[in-house]
């Protein structure tokens, strides 16, 4: 099924703790983003990559860091978890290129207490 | 940089009423404009883009929007309203950062019976 997956679907984190957050794309597609939804806030862009080997930061980057290791994966990753990183974490991919779609996954569920 | 506006945190309208939901965005040169749609617990569908051309652009489930330049306006629109268009909207610009987008804060849409 073509598309992006995340994993996983949901978890709860003692704060202090790390945490890889997972996401694969199969639509072969080079540029790939992360997103933090919040109550009020929309969306925020945490961190980006154009293609594999390449990542920038976003709005959010504080806290997290990623890594493109392939075309088709970008895991993120909480170092040390904070309660103000209780989120939905979106994962995203679209072509090379501003003018084209996003396609995003289901989300995360974070909650860290 | 760039960014958008959706004035409108929450709008109620009536099933079979018409739809206007709005969205200003900050641009210098002509934008790519994105109307995204998120039901409860989903993910985000994009509804419909505009990046040139046609100022009145058509979308997925009968939706539509104008993008008027002299307004720095692109106001999503739908003649009749059903029930299942429930659902968190979400206006979004190009960004800076790589080709990821800029989203607004979105509006919450209810329909009542």
């Amino acid at each position: 099924i073509a598309g992006i997956t995340q994993a996983p679907t949901s978890q709860i984190l003692a704060a202090g703790r790390r945490m890889t957050l997972r996401c694969t794309q199969d639509m072969r597609h080079n540029a790939m983003y992360w997103y933090r939804q919040d109550l009020g806030l929309g969306l925020r862009l945490i961190h980006y990559s154009n293609t594999a080997g390449t990542t920038g930061k976003g709005e959010v980057p504080d806290g997290y860091s990623v890594s493109r290791a392939n075309t088709d994966d970008f895991p993120l990753t909480l170092a040390s978890a904070v309660p103000s990183q209780t989120s939905v974490y979106f994962c995203a991919s679209s072509e090379s290129g501003g003018s084209n779609e996003q396609f995003f996954g289901p989300g995360t569920r974070l909650t860290v207490l | 940089a760039q960014s958008v506006t959706q004035p409108d945190i929450h709008i109620t309208v009536s099933e079979g009423a018409s739809l206007e939901l709005r969205c200003n965005y900050s641009y210098g040169a002509t934008p790519y404009l994105f109307w995204y749609v998120q039901s409860p617990g989903q993910g985000l569908q994009l509804l419909l883009k505009y990046f040139s051309g046609d100022t009145l652009v058509q979308g997925i489930k009968g939706f539509e929007a104008e993008f008027k330049r002299s307004q720095s306006s692109f106001n999503l629109r739908k003649p009749s309203v059903h029930w299942s268009d429930a659902a968190e909207y979400f206006c979004a610009v190009g960004a800076n950062s790589g080709y990821a987008l800029n989203f607004g804060k979105g509006t919450s849409l209810l329909v009542t019976p």
